[in-house]
Formats: structure tokens, C-alpha cells, sequence
């Protein structure tokens, strides 16, 4: 597709439910960031794959939380027993080069209310 | 730490006229770079603009321009020209890491453009 594919835009879970998150990055996009964004506030860094690898994961607030990227393209991200305190936007976002200095193409983001 | 403050929550401005939103950071890294994104009511994330700390000279796009004071660690955002189509958060951010591979941002500005 044109831009970053994040789905479901909604997603309304029970406390203590599990849920995933996908995001298809832009084709050929070698690095992808999740970001979880609280009402009002900006994002905060949650994990960074470049291509299948998980280079870094220390914005993952819980071992609750697990991202994924098999296949170097589409990524997952699982929340598992979630809590009040997972609601939030989440987003994804790929960029073309391996570093953090190219410009980051983010998705429309998945809303997480957990009831 | 790397940090990023934003001091301004909301602001408002008519059309046509400039509007400048404040942006301050700490880093000790030397080379880097620096962004603001425009997050409209759809929640994607979009570039509105770069500077690259190594240059001296100011970044601009079109209506867009920013005022990098690398000594001062300021970074501010001048927006001429408004347009109803300028409303939106914006945010302030740059990599956190040597490595750039992830960003940290600020808790952003809410810029209302009005008729």
C-alpha cells in the first residue's frame, strides 16, 4: 500500500483479555517502531525492529507486552491480561534506512479502551 | 537524560496570521537531528519539518520554518500564513539514542487556526 496500515483502527477489550495489534509498514521499509500514546500527551518509544530483528525493546512497559516481525514486513504487537492502564493509541511507524534520523512514516494508529 | 519540552499546551491563531510554538531539548550527543510532526484529529502522524543539528542554517518548507538555536537547545516552529488546515497537535521531537533508532517526543501543542 501507499502509506503505513494499522488495524484495527478500534479495539475495545475486557480486562484480562489478550489482544493483537498489526501494522503493515510501506514495502521495502527496512526499520518499524511501535509508539504507545496516551490521551493528550505524546508518544512514547515502545520497541524498534530493523527488518525480522528486534533490536531494541526497552520501551515496552511489561513483559505483558510482545512485538513481532517474522518475515522483515508485517509486525504484531500482543498485549496479554490486559489492564486499565494499557488504553491508549497505539502506533506504527517504518522508515527506509536503518537509522532513526530517516523520516518515520507513521499509521492512523489502533485506539485500546480496556473495560 | 534526553528530554524534550514543549511549554506551550494550546494556542490559538487567526488565519493568515504567524504563529510560532516553542520547543527545548537536552541531549549530550553532538550529531543529530531534529523534527516536528503535525498530528491532525485522524491521528497520523505527519513530517512537517527537519533540521539537521550539524547545519547551521535554518530548515524551511513553504509555510513552514524553524529557528534552531543549537547552543540554547531550542528548537521552535514558526508557521506563517495560517490556514484552518494547520489545526492540529504538534509535536517536537528527535532520536534518544546514539543509534537514532527510536524518538522521544514532547507532550505537544494544540494549535487551533480559526476564521
Amino acid at each position: 500500500g501507499a502509506g503505513v496500515s494499522q488495524s484495527p483502527r478500534y479495539k475495545v477489550a475486557k480486562r484480562g483479555q489478550d489482544v493483537a495489534l498489526r501494522c503493515d509498514p510501506i514495502s521495502g521499509h527496512v526499520s518499524l517502531f511501535w509508539y504507545q500514546q496516551a490521551l493528550g500527551q505524546g508518544p512514547e518509544f515502545l520497541t524498534y525492529f530493523q527488518n525480522e530483528a528486534q533490536l531494541d525493546k526497552s520501551g515496552l512497559p511489561s513483559d505483558r507486552f510482545f512485538a513481532e516481525r517474522p518475515e522483515g514486513s508485517v509486525s504484531t504487537l500482543k498485549i496479554q491480561r490486559t489492564q486499565q492502564e494499557d488504553s491508549a493509541v497505539y502506533l506504527c511507524a517504518s522508515s527506509l534506512r536503518r537509522t532513526g534520523n530517516a523520516e518515520a512514516f507513521f499509521g492512523q494508529g489502533t485506539r485500546l479502551t480496556v473495560v | 537524560a534526553q528530554t524534550v519540552t514543549q511549554s506551550q499546551p494550546e494556542m490559538s491563531v487567526q488565519e493568515a496570521e504567524t504563529v510560532t510554538l516553542s520547543c527545548t531539548y537536552d541531549t549530550s550527543e553532538n550529531n543529530y537531528y531534529l523534527f516536528w510532526y503535525k498530528q491532525p484529529p485522524s491521528r497520523q502522524m505527519i513530517l512537517v519539518i527537519r533540521q539537521e543539528a550539524y547545519k547551521q542554517q535554518n530548515a524551511t518548507e513553504n509555510r513552514f520554518s524553524v529557528n534552531f538555536q543549537k547552543a540554547a537547545k531550542s528548537f521552535s516552529l514558526k508557521i506563517s500564513d495560517s490556514q484552518l488546515g494547520d489545526t492540529a497537535m504538534y509535536f517536537c521531537a528527535f532520536p534518544f539514542n546514539q543509534a537514532g533508532t527510536a524518538l522521544i517526543f514532547g507532550k505537544g501543542t494544540t494549535l487551533s487556526v480559526s476564521s
